[in-house]
């Protein structure tokens, strides 16, 4: 049972224009959320976190909204460019306990092509 | 500035060998995990380790063992590999629960081992 879900395995924007990724999850004793950006032969690294108790958080090109009601989170890049082409994953933490390790739980992606 | 560090990057094994797959950060991070990732399925946590000395089973720990040899070094064994078990596999670390901090975690680049 996926507690965190990407339901679109690949999206394709024109360079310039609006990418827009989508989370929905399931427990709600998640307290943070985070995406991750992964290039092929890479490992993932850390684009953009949002806390449960915020709606939205912004970096730059790269903004996270959290619709907590909805149990849904989304990521927007504007504008988008060609560099951005990656596999995005967005990832949940359920702190189990004090002094616990902070586990992630993984969507299973979402292939972003920016296309020139 | 290696961060994390996994070796072998690629491993073709037959089924019943073992082998282990070696992980060390230099971040001085309490916290290090193994993930597995497999298409349309995300990355899966295996184990964890909270801080040096301890270790725990994440989501998929069947047919896998970790040793936390230190704060730097987390390593994961086969005993008996499994075509199950080929998959690209990913050490990661994070500061842990020391202070405030959003349970970002830092990848390795990845190991691809593939069971014949």
């Amino acid at each position: 049972d996926q507690q965190v879900k990407q339901n679109s395995p690949s999206l394709s924007v024109q360079e310039g224009r609006i990418s827009i990724l989508n989370c929905d999850y399931t427990n709600s004793m998640f307290d943070y959320f985070l995406w991750y950006k992964k290039y092929p032969a890479e490992g993932p690294t850390f684009l953009i976190s949002i806390s449960s108790i915020k709606d939205k958080n912004e970096d730059g090109r790269f903004t996270v909204f959290l619709n907590k009601s909805a149990k849904h989170l989304s990521l927007h890049i504007v504008p988008s460019q060609p560099g951005d082409s990656a596999v995005y994953f967005c990832a949940a933490r359920v702190r189990l306990y004090s002094g616990s390790a902070r586990q992630l739980t993984f969507g299973s992606g979402t292939q972003l092509t920016v296309l020139p | 500035n290696a961060g994390v560090t996994q070796t072998p990057k690629f491993q073709v094994l037959k089924t019943g060998q073992s082998m282990t797959l070696q992980c060390a950060q230099d971040m001085n991070h309490n916290s290090m995990y193994w993930y597995r990732q497999d298409p349309g399925m995300g990355l899966r946590l295996i184990y964890y380790s909270a801080s040096e000395g301890t270790t725990d089973k994440g989501e998929v720990p069947n047919g896998y063992n970790v040793s936390r040899l230190n704060k730097r070094e987390f390593s994961l064994r086969l005993e008996s590999a499994a075509p199950s078990q080929t998959s690209v596999y990913f050490c990661a670390s994070s500061v842990g629960d020391r202070g405030a901090n959003t349970g970002e975690l830092f990848f390795g680049e990845g190991s691809r081992l593939t069971v014949l």
